[in-house]
């Protein structure tokens, strides 16, 4: 079975500094879809961005990159220029090609220190 | 973008009582549809997937006869709690895939809040 881990429960960033959120996952496939997702106080689930596995070069969305490291099933997010509309839980995803289904890290609670 | 509702966002129902969630896709037509439930400061556990002119396939663990979902049109699928029980308060999400669009793209609703009491 997947899985998917983030490690840090919480994490705060000065406004407009940088901050990375880590995940890590499990899975003996080798194509596959990760994704992170916003979660902001109103609970409305926002995607951030899209990686796919079979592409090398990281995916960007404006001020929101990710370092996706296949071999080491590693898959950060790096948010630049944090701004205080960016706090929120944040949670990676996984899923598997062919598959619909989302399998969720435990997410991480980031707070906006401005 | 897709826009999914869901109906009602807070509800409070008795011990005992049954309670029926709606997810609508508002602007899309979605042949699947998936139920999450999230406790307090935790993750989404996907509860089933609901398909569209047939039986939702649920999670390990997941009781059918308690959590009824109902995905009778390419727009609306429905989630009832049965004789719900205080153990059931909790944050109910769906989400539904377009039709016409990539595997991935789930379109998430705002989630409904049931307290049993």
């Amino acid at each position: 079975a997947q899985t998917v881990t983030q490690s840090q429960p919480e994490m705060s960033v000065q406004e407009a500094e940088t901050v990375t959120l880590s995940c890590t996952y499990d899975t003996s496939e080798s194509d596959y879809y990760l994704f992170w997702y916003k979660q902001p106080p109103s609970r409305q689930m926002i995607l951030v961005i899209r990686q796919e596995a079979y592409k090398q070069q990281n995916a960007t969305e404006n001020r929101f990159s990710v370092n996706f490291q296949k071999a080491a099933k590693s898959f950060s997010l790096k948010i630049s220029d944090s701004q205080l509309g960016d706090a929120a839980m944040y949670f990676c995803a996984y899923n598997r090609f062919g598959n619909e289904k989302l399998t969720f890290g435990t997410g991480t609670r980031l707070t906006i220190i401005p | 973008g897709a826009v999914v509702s869901q109906h009602p966002s807070r509800v409070i129902c008795k011990s005992g009582t049954s309670v029926k969630i709606e997810c609508r896709s508002l602007d899309f037509q979605a042949t699947t549809m998936f139920w999450y439930r999230q406790f307090p400061k935790k993750s989404l556990m996907l509860m089933a997937t609901s398909n569209e002119g047939s039986k939702a396939t649920y999670e390990q663990g997941v009781e059918k006869d308690k959590f009824l979902i109902n995905h009778a049109s390419l727009t609306l699928s429905t989630l009832t709690v049965t004789s719900a029980h205080p153990e059931d308060s909790s944050f109910y999400i769906c989400s539904a895939l377009p039709i016409a669009g990539p595997a991935y793209e789930q379109y998430f609703g705002p989630g409904t809040r049931l307290t049993v009491t």
